[in-house]
């Protein structure tokens, strides 16, 4: 079974500050791996994926990731955020196989402060 | 840009009422998923349908839910006799186009209150 952890349930910064937001892993197989975004009464928006090959990643609005396979990570970060970057961010893994089916952590509520 | 849409948007209803919610996956998507999120809480698995079939489901998706692909494009699930606990956010997804990179496309949500 595959599980993920995200230990910050809410991460307030200021406003052009830089921003971790940390995810954990636990899965028996390879992974794929994901964050989402949901901003206030919206849907789920990827942000970016993690398949294989490089372990940076980058996705949109400036945000990049790096998969830790040793550490079994793959936070999720940003240099300088803006008040616009406030939303609930979601780690999620797949194994891929024939289903896909995405397990979700509990989410980081990230509040950026002017 | 294709998106999986879904409707209502909210819906009211009684406790012990059928409750219907509807979803049009990507047009060439092959994987189906339902999910849900309680307020404040993580959102979790309900079931995945591939091959007009259910492939896979979690412990939540007891004998009160359904799924249903009753035509090409349409992707259903409904819950017989809801619940006060049903009261969520309801989440369709579809993935495994002709280029399937196992990204999961989201729906914007149905708001499920049980009164």
């Amino acid at each position: 079974a595959q599980s993920v952890t995200q230990l910050d349930s809410q991460v307030p910064v200021f406003e052009e500050a830089p921003v971790e937001l940390r995810c954990n892993y636990s899965s028996s197989v390879s992974v794929y791996l994901f964050w989402y975004v949901q901003y206030p009464n919206q849907g789920l928006q990827l942000l970016l994926k993690y398949l294989s090959g490089s372990t940076l990643v980058k996705g949109i609005n400036g945000f990049e990731a790096e998969f830790n396979k040793s550490q079994t990570s793959f936070h999720l970060r940003k240099p300088s955020v803006h008040i616009s970057d406030t939303a609930e961010y979601f780690c999620a893994v797949s194994s891929g196989g024939s289903n896909y089916k995405l397990t979700f952590g509990k989410g980081t509520l990230l509040t950026v402060n002017p | 840009e294709p998106e999986v849409t879904q409707t209502p948007s909210h819906q009211v209803t009684q406790m012990g009422q059928e409750v219907i919610l509807r979803c049009v996956p990507i047009s060439n998507h092959l994987y189906f998923y339902w999910y849900r999120q309680i307020l404040g809480q993580k959102v979790e698995f309900l079931v995945s349908f591939y091959n007009n079939e259910i492939s896979e489901k979690s412990e939540i998706f007891d004998d009160q839910f359904s799924v249903e692909r009753p035509d090409g494009s349409n992707f259903t699930l409904k819950i017989r006799s809801t619940k006060l606990e049903d009261s969520a956010m309801y989440f369709c997804a579809s993935s495994g186009g002709t280029l399937n990179t196992g990204e999961l496309f989201f729906g914007e949500g149905s708001r499920l209150t049980v009164l």
